[in-house]
């Protein structure tokens, strides 16, 4: 146990769904991430928040639209996916953006 | 940006000491250097992180020369259950918040 959780831990949706991951840490901290990896590729940063702004977008398509309402939740809402939208998508957590990361167990995500 | 490379991967005995190399040439003067574990189908796990020359925690060993473009984590008498990805990351100063993790380095621990 990390102190961040994800839901759901696995996701089947086809490519006209509307989706959303959530993302909780119960460590008081105050940046989060999300994070994509796909099959045998390292982990790509999307979005970074700080104190719930969002900090950094790293070029990710629109169809991926994040939110941050607190500072201890985290959401990745889903829309229009592509087939090679199918990844493990992770999120973590920070103290600040220069400290350690905790990361959740991540959502399996299938887009059919 | 500051990229990070390390060898794909690497086999070792249970028992021995391993060290891993990651080169990051490029790494700005606020980054520091952090390592991370991942088992298959969890969440990266923290290991350790450092700025400048050797840090030492319960679990591994970093070592960072005073240039430092280069960084050794070193994970003593490992065991079957350190089989893993090990990531070397450095950031986040290296131009805006960005972390970039490389491809790791794929540790396979023999009996």
């Amino acid at each position: 146990e990390t102190g961040v959780t994800q839901t759901p831990r696995h996701l089947v949706m086809g490519m006209t769904n509307k989706k959303s991951l959530k993302c909780e840490q119960h460590l008081g901290h105050n940046a989060m991430y999300w994070y994509k990896q796909s099959a045998k590729k390292p982990l790509e940063l999307m979005f970074v928040y700080s104190l719930e702004e969002r900090v950094e977008n790293n070029s990710v398509p629109s169809r991926f639209s994040p939110e941050c309402p607190n500072s201890s939740h985290l959401f990745l809402h889903l829309h229009t996916l592509q087939p090679e939208d199918s990844a493990l998508y992770l999120c973590a957590s920070s103290q600040d953006v220069d400290n350690e990361q905790f990361f959740g167990p991540g959502t399996r995500l299938t887009v059919l | 940006l500051a990229k990070t490379t390390q060898p794909i991967s690497m086999d070792s005995y249970e028992g021995q000491e391993v060290n891993i190399t990651c080169s990051h040439n490029n790494i700005a003067t606020n980054d520091y250097i952090t390592w991370y574990q991942q088992f298959p189908s969890q969440g990266p796990r923290f290991i350790i992180q450092g700025y400048k020359t050797k840090v030492t925690n319960e679990v591994a060993s970093l070592f960072i020369p005073a240039d430092r473009k280069s960084s050794t984590l070193s994970l003593p008498r490992v065991s079957l259950s350190d089989t893993a990805v090990y990531y070397c990351l450095v950031g986040p100063y290296s131009g805006t918040y960005k972390y970039i993790f490389g491809t790791g380095t794929r540790l396979k621990v023999l009996a």
